[in-house]
């Protein structure tokens, strides 16, 4: 059965740093992309960031690139999400996501249950 | 790096179709054939139902279908039930700097 365990979630003031995971298991880790998408309370769903299955292609959504590294280590299974100058507005559901190709987009196909950011003072 | 442009809520009754439309450019739906669609019931997951404009994954009911006319993707629920009613997301490949870019989200209701 393919999981993706998210963690690493909590209360953070701004400006400070957090480091999430995605622990996975249940499939060949290094056959899919994987990647990182939000959704802030009442809002809809955000991309934040992606990597495919060796690190060659990365991409961020513009309104985290220079704050946010996202990285996976294929020996350990686990993808990472490195914030740092966190906002206010990154307050969000935080979701791991598996695609369904090595590439780099074409559809997730599973998705982890999420771990809670909340950035404040 | 705008979010596609989806309408805000859609209904109809059970048993009857309903269509979603998620535009965007010709930067990311337009200019690919990536298009996913994602059914997300508020506290679950969201599912993936449509992949690459039409494909459905194993699974995904056939009540469930895709395409795409230039910059406008659409999603077409046949046969309405009730389990349909959940917020719907397209999302698409963006190019660029390796973007993928979601859309606004439309809630469907299920008179």
């Amino acid at each position: 059965e393919v999981q993706l365990v998210e963690s690493g979630g909590g209360l953070v003031q701004p400006g400070r740093s957090l480091r999430l995971s995605c622990a996975a298991s249940g499939f060949t880790f290094d056959d899919h992309a994987l990647h990182w998408v939000r959704q802030a309370p009442g809002k809809g769903l955000e991309w934040v960031a992606g990597v495919s299955w060796n690190s060659g292609t990365i991409g961020y959504a513009a309104s985290v690139r220079g704050r946010f590294t996202i990285s996976r280590d294929n020996a350990k299974n686990s993808l990472y999400l490195q914030m740092n100058s966190l906002r206010a507005e990154d307050t969000a559901l935080y979701y791991c996501a598996r695609d369904w190709s090595q590439s780099y987009y074409r559809g997730f196909d599973y998705w982890g249950q999420g771990t809670l950011v909340t950035v404040s003072s | 790096q705008s979010a596609l442009t989806q309408p805000p809520s859609a209904s109809g009754s059970p048993g009857q179709s309903v269509t979603i439309s998620c535009t965007g450019t010709s930067s990311d739906v337009g200019g690919y054939d990536y298009v996913s669609w994602y059914q997300h019931h508020p506290g679950k997951a969201p599912k993936l139902i449509i992949d690459e404009v039409t494909n459905r994954p194993s699974g995904v009911p056939d009540r469930f279908s895709g395409s795409k006319s230039g910059n406008t993707a659409s999603l077409t629920v046949s046969g309405l039930q009730a389990e349909d009613e959940a917020d719907y997301y397209c999302s698409s490949y963006a190019g660029g700097k390796n973007f993928v870019v979601f859309g606004t989200g439309t809630k469907v209701t299920v008179l």
